[in-house]
């Protein structure tokens, strides 16, 4: 049955810094890997979409890196502003068009 | 595009009652999806459907949960009779060939 684990649970930084959001999943079988933005009460923003051929994807100041062997994605953002403040979760989908298994997300916050 | 449509946003019942919520997938996407999140479980797939098929309910917690896809452009996802541990976020989600899933804004149930 896969996992997804997503660490830390929470983070705050200071507006400027770079910082590295982990995902890991205990099943490399694979098809798509999504990373999502959630503001509190609302729903879900779709990020990036990194297909399990794929090793990376960039959207502006986004990231997403994925290594399938391991288990494991990281979403990187560059120069932390206080409008990335969310929390972000981490999917994965084990087949074309299947349901998508959520991490449990981490909650970022970006102070001024 | 007006992305996933769900009606209503907020519904609050009594235990007992009927609930019906309403998803309008994006056009031309041939996936959709029931999740629901709560603050204990987080995210989790209820139901799915391929070209208006159900293809996936094994989230679908008991027979008091009915879903439907009459036609690729509505879904419904009914719970009778409703019971306080419903009470939660239901989002609906839709793609296009399994790709990228673009979710609703969610309806936030309360059962009293």
């Amino acid at each position: 049955k896969q996992e997804v684990t997503q660490i830390p649970a929470a983070l705050s930084v200071p507006e400027g810094e770079n910082l590295v959001l982990n995902c890991s999943f205990t099943d490399s079988a694979i098809y798509n890997l999504q990373w999502f933005r959630q503001d509190p009460g609302k729903g879900l923003t779709s990020l990036l979409l990194i297909q399990s051929s794929q090793r990376e994807q960039t959207s502006g100041r986004l990231n997403a890196s994925l290594d399938k062997s391991s288990g494991r994605s990281t979403l990187y953002i560059a120069a932390s502003q206080p409008g990335d403040s969310a929390t972000y979760l981490c999917a994965v989908s084990g087949n074309q068009g299947g349901k998508l298994i959520f991490g449990q997300g981490t909650e970022l916050s970006v102070k001024p | 595009d007006a992305g996933v449509i769900q009606s209503p946003r907020h519904e609050v019942t009594e235990m007992g009652q009927e609930v019906t919520l309403r998803c309008k997938p994006i056009s031309g996407h041939n996936s959709l999806f029931w999740y629901r999140q709560t603050m204990m479980r987080g995210l989790e797939l209820l139901i799915y459907f391929n070209n208006n098929v159900p293809i996936d309910d094994s989230g679908m917690p008991e027979d008091r949960f009915s879903a439907k896809m009459p036609n690729a452009s509505f879904s419904t996802l009914k719970i009778q009779p409703s019971e306080p541990r419903d009470s939660a976020v239901y989002f609906c989600a839709s793609s296009f060939q399994g790709y990228e899933q673009y979710f609703g804004p969610g309806t936030r149930l309360t059962v009293t």
